[in-house]
């Protein structure tokens, strides 16, 4: 079974407007963290926002919030007012474990793409 | 001021032939990780190194060897390249112990084999 499952291939939205990329993830750890990353045209992977498993309040970065819903698994990213420079590919990750040496399993990404 | 930087940023070769990627990183971080993305997109994790030690090794080919001279650096020797190691190549470094434990990452290697 895929640890995380990003089922939107591609998105569209239009400058200014609101858009959620969705993340759904599985794990029997109770300690872990999920993590958003990402990569524009140019290739580089850009962190953008962090939600451990024991974190009560959503986690937000600027125009980018996490809703994070523990029973359901899922932690879809909320990008506010988009921009044309947010069109990239954003991949959802996470981190099973405490910390220490766990590497990120990724999910295969969504391209987002903004038009004006 | 580059945080995890690479080198070549661009690599094309012939099959068969032996190349490094190299990997510095100035944050202070003792952990760090070889991740490799198809032409998929899909990135999965290949090494990660803890204070020069190897940590994990995903399955990956011996052909692939990672060499860690110092904490701050985590090259990939690569010999007998075949067509499906073409990708790109990214290096990342974490903090372990910091919370979130956030990997940051290189700019990418794209790797073509001819």
């Amino acid at each position: 079974a895929q640890k995380i499952t990003q089922t939107q291939p591609g998105m569209f939205v239009q400058e200014k407007e609101a858009v959620t990329l969705d993340c759904t993830y599985d794990t029997s750890d109770p300690s872990y963290g999920l993590f958003w990353y990402k990569q524009p045209s140019s290739g580089e992977m850009i962190f953008l926002i962090y939600q451990g498993s024991y974190d009560q309040q959503n986690a937000t970065e600027g125009r980018y919030s996490l809703n994070f819903q523990k029973a359901r698994k899922s932690a879809n990213l909320v990008i506010s007012a988009s921009q044309l420079g947010d069109s990239a590919m954003y991949f959802c990750a996470m981190r099973e474990g405490i910390s220490g040496y766990s590497t990120l399993t990724f999910g295969k990404g969504t391209m987002l793409l903004v038009s004006p | 001021d580059t945080a995890v930087s690479q080198t070549p940023k661009y690599l094309v070769t012939q099959m068969g032939n032996d190349k490094s990627i190299k990997c510095e990183q100035n944050l202070g971080h003792d952990t760090m990780y070889w991740y490799k993305q198809d032409s998929k997109k899909f990135l999965k994790i290949m090494f990660s190194y803890n204070n020069k030690e190897l940590i994990i090794n995903e399955t990956v080919p011996n052909r692939f060897s990672p060499k860690s001279p110092d904490k701050a650096h985590l090259n990939l020797h690569i010999n007998s390249l075949e067509l499906g190691d073409s990708a790109v190549y990214f290096c990342a470094s974490t903090a372990i112990g910091t919370g979130a434990d956030t990997q940051y990452f290189g700019p990418g290697t794209r790797l073509t084999v001819l």
